[in-house]
């Protein structure tokens, strides 16, 4: 299996502007989460989808922040409209688990999102 | 306050030496988990030890849990310059997700 693969790897954009962060967990894993990465504020959860559904938003900083995922193979994170503070490597995780029961978390290389 | 807190935040030793850091939480878990962090890479697991396990070995790997003291070690031994990386570790409250602590920065020295 290739891992979980994440899309773009670095996006550049400025203000204002709508990002759209992709990923594919890894095939036959139940859990897919989106963590969020600053030197500030080390790794954050923000939102879990367990077989699609999101389960816990309460990591999603406002409004801005959206996250779908349309079928067990893709999940999207989208930021509109972008700020500045929204800069941070942006993780995605697949998981085996069930709900509740959280096994080991399989995690993609980050997509690295700068906002100017 | 984090639930799982790291210790130290930064660790610099000389290959060949071990490392030991530190990891306390605050409420009961289900299980605790370390993961490793190499610079601009995603996080990568390494050991999960459960509430009921005192203790795991993964090859240089060593992970004690001490539930009356809420702490839990990693252990590294005989350090080598590509464990070179933050290391997290993680605790699941029973049945809410995993919580990750700040890291410690380890800097093993050639």
């Amino acid at each position: 299996d290739a891992g979980v693969i994440q899309s773009p790897r670095h996006e550049v954009t400025e203000m204002g502007q709508e990002v759209t962060l992709r990923c594919k967990p890894i095939s036959g894993h139940n859990s897919l989460f989106w963590y969020r990465q600053t030197m500030m504020r080390g790794l954050e959860l923000l939102i879990y989808f367990n077989n699609n559904v999101p389960i816990d938003d309460s990591g999603m900083p406002e409004d801005r922040f959206s996250a779908k995922m349309p079928n067990a193979s893709f999940s999207t994170l989208k930021i509109q409209p972008s700020e500045p503070r929204d800069s941070a490597v942006y993780f995605c995780a697949s998981s085996p688990g069930e709900t509740g029961i959280q096994e080991t978390q399989y995690f993609g290389p980050g997509t690295r999102l700068l906002v100017l | 306050s984090q639930q799982g807190e790291e210790d130290p935040q930064a660790l610099s030793i000389q290959e060949g030496e071990n490392a030991t850091m530190n990891c306390s939480y605050k409420t009961s878990i289900n299980n605790l988990q370390w993961y490793r962090q190499n610079s601009g890479r995603g996080l990568v697991h390494l050991i999960l030890i459960r509430s009921n396990e005192r203790e795991k070995h993964s090859g240089r790997l060593r992970v004690t849990l001490d539930t009356s003291k809420k702490s839990s070690s990693l252990l590294i031994t005989a350090s080598r310059a590509a464990d070179t990386a933050s290391y997290f570790c993680a605790t699941e409250i029973y049945g809410q997700n995993f919580v990750f602590g700040p890291g410690t920065r380890l800097s093993v020295l050639p």
